[in-house]
């Protein structure tokens, strides 16, 4: 099946500060999702994102399917950003989103 | 309803017992997912519904788990003589379509002692 690598595995962050996650996968993909899962176990959908860029708010994403990455930012980051973000994949042949390995991000004042 | 909607939130069970985890998706939403997740780990597929039929269920991990969606709204994931490593959250979610962004529950928590 498709591996999805996502890097760094964990992130320390002061208030303020800047942020790029990676997510890597070995196959072509159908469809790529990011999410924010908050200290308290709940999965946000942060954006649908097969291809291009997308930004919401401080959030932005680019995927760039040709080369089986896609890229989460954060800016300006807040103490509510911390969690952990996983990136999830769907590819053709399977009717599924695989997720991630995922980053653990703590943002501190 | 305006969320994925799951219940319980919590469920502790002895070892052997059967389980029933209720999800109640995003109205009008066809497409129904399960996932598991463990400890530390990220979610991982359990079985797809599309309307009322299981369109693949190739991530239950064996014949003790079976999930039904009778009416294509509320599903029901079911659990027979449960072990401990059943132990995890299990995550429903829902979209419009297969497909289409998905959108999670806040999950039921289970532990099997």
């Amino acid at each position: 099946g498709i591996q999805v690598e996502q890097s760094p595995p964990d992130l320390i962050l002061q208030e303020g500060a800047n942020s790029t996650l990676r997510c890597n996968f070995s196959d072509s993909v159908n469809n790529l999702q990011w999410f924010h899962q908050n200290p308290w176990g709940q999965l946000i959908n942060l954006f649908y994102i097969p291809s291009g860029t997308k930004q919401n708010g401080r959030l932005s994403a680019t995927t760039v399917a040709t080369e089986r990455y896609s890229l989460l930012y954060i800016s300006s980051s807040q103490t509510t950003d911390s969690g952990v973000y996983f990136c999830a994949v769907e590819t053709g042949t399977a009717s599924k989103l695989t997720f991630g390995t995922g980053t653990r991000l703590q943002v501190t004042l | 309803g305006a969320g994925v909607s799951q219940t319980p939130s919590n469920k502790v069970t002895e070892k052997g017992k059967y389980v029933e985890l209720r999800c109640d998706p995003i109205s009008g939403h066809t497409a129904l997912y399960w996932y598991r997740q463990s400890l530390g780990q990220g979610p991982e597929f359990l079985i797809y519904f599309q309307g009322t039929g299981a369109a693949d269920d190739s991530g239950l991990p064996n014949d003790r788990f079976f999930a039904v969606r009778p009416e294509g709204s509320v599903s029901t994931l079911k659990i027979q003589r449960t072990e401990r490593g059943d132990s995890a959250v299990y995550l429903c979610a829902s979209s419009l379509t297969f497909g289409n962004t998905i959108y999670f529950g806040e999950g039921s928590w289970l532990t099997v002692v």
